[in-house]
């Protein structure tokens, strides 16, 4: 298994508070990226990173913020916790552009 | 809009029966294409790619997958099911010349019936 470690694994918040998942890799890899999985949707990226303090924007990046100050960690924010933030976010790492992407295990989010 | 189809939401296949999950895309340039494996409350695992070469792309777990780019089509089979292939699976597209995104289908459910 690929070096990712996601945590917190589970977490339930309330409304209104901010969240930080952390992603910690110990590939050295160059990219990094943010995942959600729901029903329906299948994975959709939120932010990826390729560089310590390079990232960019996925398709659902809205309500979501990143940080990469070390190449091993890879931290998503959700600045306000809302109700459709509940889901699974996964952690992903490549080595390199157009390779292949390893996951982390999964952080399971509920927003009540 | 560059796009990658799972058109089945669910396969079943009977124990020991080939099986195969269908995906298509639509991106411009040549892609590179995966297959990724989901076990229930786990991450995605990586079955197998294509970037080039032979059409036929061997991978983990016995599984395989038969790039057409006439079809641009990607689908994944195995010639004997096992009731451990049961899962998730999702086909994913890196379009080639542009960013670092890849973009992954909505997955299907496979079930193997013992």
């Amino acid at each position: 298994d690929a070096g990712i470690t996601q945590s917190p694994r589970h977490k339930v918040t309330e409304t209104g508070t901010p969240v930080t998942l952390r992603c910690h890799q110990t590939e050295n890899h160059r990219y990094m990226y943010w995942y959600r999985q729901d029903p329906g949707h299948g994975l959709r990226l939120i932010h990826y990173s390729y560089g310590v303090k390079d990232t960019d924007k996925g398709e659902v990046s809205d309500g979501y913020s990143v940080s990469r100050s070390k190449t091993e960690d890879f931290l998503l924010t959700l600045e306000s916790a809302t109700s459709s933030q509940t889901s699974v976010y996964f952690c992903a790492i490549s080595e390199r552009s157009g390779g292949t992407i390893y996951f982390g295990e999964g952080s399971w989010l509920t927003v009540v | 809009a560059q796009s990658v189809a799972q058109p089945e939401d669910q396969v079943n296949v009977a124990e020991g029966n080939p099986l195969t999950v269908k995906c298509t895309y639509s991106v411009s340039g040549n892609p590179y294409l995966f297959w990724y494996v989901q076990y229930p409350n786990r991450g995605l695992q990586f079955l197998l790619k294509y970037i080039t070469g032979d059409n036929l792309v061997k991978g983990s777990y016995g599984f395989e997958a038969e790039f057409n780019k006439s079809q641009t089509s990607f689908h994944l089979k195995k010639p004997s099911a096992l009731v451990s292939d049961s899962a998730l699976y999702f086909c994913a597209v890196r379009p080639t010349g542009g960013d670092d995104k890849i973009i992954f289908g909505k997955g299907t459910r496979l079930h193997i019936l013992p």
